[in-house]
């Protein structure tokens, strides 16, 4: 199956700082992205959906401002959580679409944990 | 309302042991119905996956089954191994793009 990478897979950091994370599609390319926050014994909730070339369409209730999504290519998504603060630690995941015939389909990445500290 | 619930919650058994898992889904339209398995820490990874039409699907000692009519899906597990432990997440896909997932069972395989 195709394959999805994310780094980092792990990242600390303090109140207040901004922490980027990346999405790769490793072996296909993924005209859309998505973005996905997992908490603890919880199943994954969209965040946003993002399209390359065009700005990311965020699900309700989640702050643009603060989770800026960028999709500058084929192959790359990334996610920004700017000023972050010790509630925005999650389990963060993303996956890439592709299309095969008339089927979609989802690959998800290994995920990147982020803690606040 | 569209809905993927997916029992038990948790489910404990012993390595060797086959078990099944569940999933009820109010999803419309339907695309496509898929388990992913979710090791602890890691993304989910794709099991099997069945269109209206397929009525049961396996893939080594996973085997999952459709019943559109009742909307109920499920998952077995032959011959557990400890590396089977994980939750198990029922996903069914609404159209293009959009996943509606389950809350998920976790599965702990014991010794």
């Amino acid at each position: 199956g195709a394959v999805v990478s994310q780094h980092p897979s792990r990242v600390i950091c303090k109140s207040g700082t901004s922490v980027k994370i990346e999405c790769r599609s490793l072996d296909f390319q993924a005209t859309t992205m998505f973005w996905y926050r997992q908490f603890p014994k919880q199943s994954l909730m969209l965040m946003a959906t993002s399209n390359e070339g065009s700005k990311a369409t965020y699900e309700q209730g989640v702050e643009k401002d603060k989770f800026l999504i960028n999709h500058a290519s084929l192959t790359l998504s990334t996610l920004t959580v700017t000023s972050a603060h010790p509630e925005d630690s999650s389990f963060y995941i993303c996956s890439a679409n592709e299309r095969e015939g008339y089927t979609d389909t989802q690959y998800f990445g290994p995920g990147t944990r982020l803690t606040v500290l | 309302k569209n809905q993927v619930e997916q029992s038990p919650q948790s489910l404990i058994i012993l390595e060797g042991k086959n078990c099944t898992l569940q999933c009820n889904y109010t999803v419309s339209p339907f695309s496509n119905l898929r388990w992913y398995k979710q090791d602890t820490g890691r993304g989910p990874v794709s099991l099997t996956i069945m269109t209206f039409s397929e009525n049961t699907k396996s893939n080594g000692r996973y085997t999952a089954t459709l019943d559109a009519d009742t909307k109920q899906s499920s998952l077995h597990i032959t011959a557990s191994q400890l590396s089977d432990s994980a939750s198990y997440i029922c996903v069914v896909y609404k159209g293009a793009q959009k996943l509606v997932f389950g809350q998920g069972t976790r599965l702990t395989i014991n010794p």
